[in-house]
């Protein structure tokens, strides 16, 4: 079945360092890609998605392209922010069909000032 | 900005009790959701939930659980006779569509012992 795979955390960086977060999938038929964020004591929260292959999705900064050759939707931010603390979920979905989203399981990030 | 509201926000049951966790999802939704997260698993979807019926449920969703829409604001997930497999963290989210993007909960921490 549809499976999502994500680096393992914790990851620790410092302020304005360079992020990657590792996501690939496995699907059949032609998924949408998701990135959430759960910041502590909140709830999941949509960062960015991609609908279809070398779609980018772009939000605060994150960014991730959906690579359909190498089935890959890695998280990619420039300079991180002690804000930016948070665990991150990589998730597909059926295409049109959000209803059974299917996730990997987390990487915890922290950003050290 | 309107939100998800889930209550309580920490349960501890003991095996063999009913429990009922309830969300309040935003108000002008119309697909209800929920997933779960077992402790160091993967966020797992359970149901979802369209004009006062179930339209998708995964396997772990058996005969122990029920979804509900009582009144006009909120949506329940009811454990009949919880296990010890039963605790988790559980998510409810809505979205205006099947492909509209799902708005979560901070969800409710279930212990069972």
């Amino acid at each position: 079945g549809d499976s999502v795979t994500q680096m393992e955390g914790p990851v620790t960086l410092s302020e304005e360092a360079f992020l990657t977060i590792n996501c690939t999938y496995t699907a059949t038929g032609y998924p949408s890609l998701f990135w959430y964020v759960q910041y502590p004591g909140e709830g999941l929260q949509l960062l960015l998605k991609a609908t279809k292959a070398d779609d980018k999705g772009s939000n605060k900064g994150f960014e991730a392209t959906y690579r359909k050759e190498t089935t890959s939707f890695h998280l990619e931010k420039g300079s991180v922010q002690v804000s930016d603390s948070a665990v991150y979920f990589c998730a597909l979905g059926d295409a049109g069909n959000n209803r059974k989203l299917i996730w990997g399981l987390g990487t915890s990030l922290a950003v050290n000032p | 900005e309107p939100e998800v509201t889930q209550t309580p926000s920490h349960q501890v049951t003991q095996m063999g009790q009913e429990v009922i966790l309830r969300c309040v999802p935003i108000s002008n939704h119309l697909y209800f959701y929920w997933y779960r997260q077992i402790l160091g698993q993967k966020v797992e979807f359970l149901v979802s939930f369209y004009n006062n019926e179930i339209s998708e449920k995964s396997e772990i969703f058996d005969d122990q659980f029920s979804v509900e829409r009582p009144d006009g604001s909120n949506f329940t997930l009811k454990i009949r006779s919880t296990k010890l497999e039963d605790s988790a963290m559980y998510f409810c989210a809505s979205s205006t569509g099947p492909a509209g993007e799902l708005f979560f909960g901070e969800g409710s921490r279930l212990t069972v012992l």
